[in-house]
């Protein structure tokens, strides 16, 4: 079974640029997450799709980040324009539904901000 | 909001010694689940808890879910160079069960 793809794995932008991240979850799964990881803490959650709707996204800088999965099944999120304090490791996570399931992390973007 | 608090932040043990991080909720749980990243890597699943005072082992991991729903612990016996890492819990609480709330995580490292 594949698991979860992201893309790009690294990226370096300036700040005030955009940037955008992708990721496809594992076949069949509902439920896909964005996090955000910051060297040394945990993952915060960006936002949480259900199917292509938006279940959870309180966490998400609205001003500057969007994200969207328009088919259900992979999904982009964007920066824009980009602040120093974005840099972090955006994870992508997936699972068969949501509630009482694991997930399944994708290998994360690296993104610097400069 | 809901917090989700680990402790200890770091632990340095020799091969052999046992190691046990706790996972504290300022709010009761529906469910909790722990992960595993190595460094460099993503989080790996390793297991969850759903029922009060549950306790489920992995091999030498043993993970515990409080009674009152409001904090886990994951004990480690006789660690191994293969379990350096950090681990994290995560918890969704019964309010909100869609939102889940990553601990900061306990880096764990092992003197050979």
């Amino acid at each position: 079974e594949a698991g979860v793809a992201q893309s790009p794995r690294y990226k370096i932008i300036e700040k005030r640029q955009s940037v955008a991240f992708w990721c496809n979850p594992i076949s069949g799964h509902a439920t896909l997450y964005w996090y955000q990881q910051i060297l040394g803490q945990g993952p915060k959650l960006l936002i949480q799709f259900q199917n292509n709707g938006v279940v959870d996204d309180s966490q998400l800088p609205k001003d500057r980040f969007s994200a969207e999965r328009l088919k259900g099944v992979d999904s982009t999120l964007k920066i824009q324009p980009a602040k120093l304090e974005d840099s972090a490791v955006y994870l992508c996570a997936s699972s068969f539904d949501r509630g009482t399931y694991e997930q399944y992390f994708g290998p994360g973007t690296r993104l610097t901000v400069t | 909001g809901q917090q989700v608090m680990q402790i200890p932040q770091y632990q340095h043990v020799q091969e052999g010694e046992d190691f046990t991080t706790y996972c504290n909720s300022s709010t009761t749980l529906s469910n909790i689940q722990w992960y595993k990243q190595r460094p460099g890597g993503h989080p790996v699943f390793l297991i969850q808890l759903v029922k009060s005072g549950e306790v489920k082992k992995q091999k030498r991991l043993t993970f515990q879910f409080g009674e009152a729903k409001k904090n886990s612990s994951l004990h480690i016996t006789a660690t191994q160079t293969t379990d350096v890492g950090t681990y994290f819990c995560a918890g969704s609480s019964r309010s909100s069960a869609s939102k889940i709330i990553f601990g900061s995580g306990t880096r764990l490292s092992i003197r050979p």
